[in-house]
C-alpha cells in the first residue's frame, strides 16, 4: 500500500523559511515523478512543484519560482521542498503527491494527509 | 496566463446524473492535455478519480465516467449518491512538467 507521510509544516514570520519532507513507503520511489500540491484556507487545490523520476526534472508553478525548490532522497525515500522567503499568502495546507505510472504520468494517483504551513507575524 | 474553468457550483438530486466540465481560457481541452479529475471533501486528501480523460483510478465506481465533451473535459457522475457530495477539481497537463488545477466545483446532492 502507497503511503505518503509528510511533515515540517507549523508557523513561520513572513520572509521566513520552512523544509517539507514526505516519506514515502509502499512502491519503488525512485521510478516515479513525485509533486507538491497545496490548498490554502477555503481555497482550491493549487499545484506548486514536481521532481521527475530519477535524473528526471524540476518544475515549479510561477507563483513559487525562485523561492521554493523541490528536491529528494531516493536513498531515503523522501521527498523535500525547501521554502524560502515566505509570504502571508503561501500559507496552506501542502499535500505529497505521487505521479502515476507510465509514460502519460501527468496526473497525481496517491496524496498524503498534508502538513500545514502559516505564515503570520 | 492560464486559467482553467470549472463551475463553481452545480446541484444532483439523488439518483440523477450530473456532468461537470472543465474548459481551458484560451484553447479547447483535448485528451493531449492529459485531464484528470480529483474528489474532495472537507478536511480530507483528495481522492483520485480519473486519469488520462476517462481511465479510472483503482477503486473508483463505474458511475464516475471521464470523456471530452466539445470542447472541455467533463466528468459525469450517473446515479448520484449522497456521499458524492464533494469539491471535483479537474487537472490539465500544460507541458513542459507544468500541471494547472481548476478552481473546483461544489457539488451538492440534494
Amino acid at each position: 500500500e502507497v503511503q505518503l507521510l509528510e511533515s515540517g509544516g507549523g508557523l513561520v514570520q513572513p520572509g521566513g523559511s520552512l523544509r517539507l519532507s514526505c516519506a514515502a513507503s509502499g512502491f519503488t520511489f525512485s521510478s516515479y515523478a513525485m509533486s507538491w500540491v497545496r490548498q490554502a484556507p477555503g481555497k482550491g487545490l493549487e499545484w506548486v512543484s514536481s521532481f521527475g523520476r530519477s535524473g528526471g526534472g524540476t518544475y515549479y508553478a510561477d507563483s513559487v519560482k525562485g523561492r521554493f525548490t523541490i528536491s529528494r532522497d531516493n536513498s531515503k525515500n523522501t521527498l523535500y521542498l525547501q521554502m524560502n522567503s515566505l509570504r502571508v499568502e503561501d500559507a496552506a495546507v501542502y499535500y505529497c503527491a505521487k505521479r502515476g505510472a507510465g509514460a502519460a504520468s501527468y496526473y497525481f494517483d496517491s496524496w498524503g494527509q498534508g502538513t500545514l504551513v502559516t505564515v503570520s507575524s | 496566463q492560464t486559467v482553467v474553468t470549472q463551475e463553481p457550483s452545480f446541484s444532483v438530486s439523488p439518483g440523477g446524473t450530473v456532468t461537470l466540465t472543465c474548459g481551458l481560457s484560451s484553447d479547447s481541452v483535448s485528451t493531449s492535455y492529459y485531464p484528470s479529475w480529483y474528489q474532495q471533501t472537507p478536511g480530507q486528501a483528495p481522492r483520485t478519480l480519473i486519469y488520462n480523460t476517462n481511465t479510472r483510478s483503482s477503486g473508483v465506481p463505474d458511475r464516475f465516467s471521464g470523456s471530452i465533451l466539445g470542447n472541455k473535459a467533463a466528468l459525469t457522475i450517473t446515479g448520484a449518491q449522497a456521499d458524492d457530495e464533494s469539491d471535483y477539481y479537474c487537472v490539465l497537463y500544460m507541458g513542459s512538467g507544468i500541471s494547472v488545477f481548476g478552481g473546483g466545483t461544489k457539488l451538492t446532492v440534494l
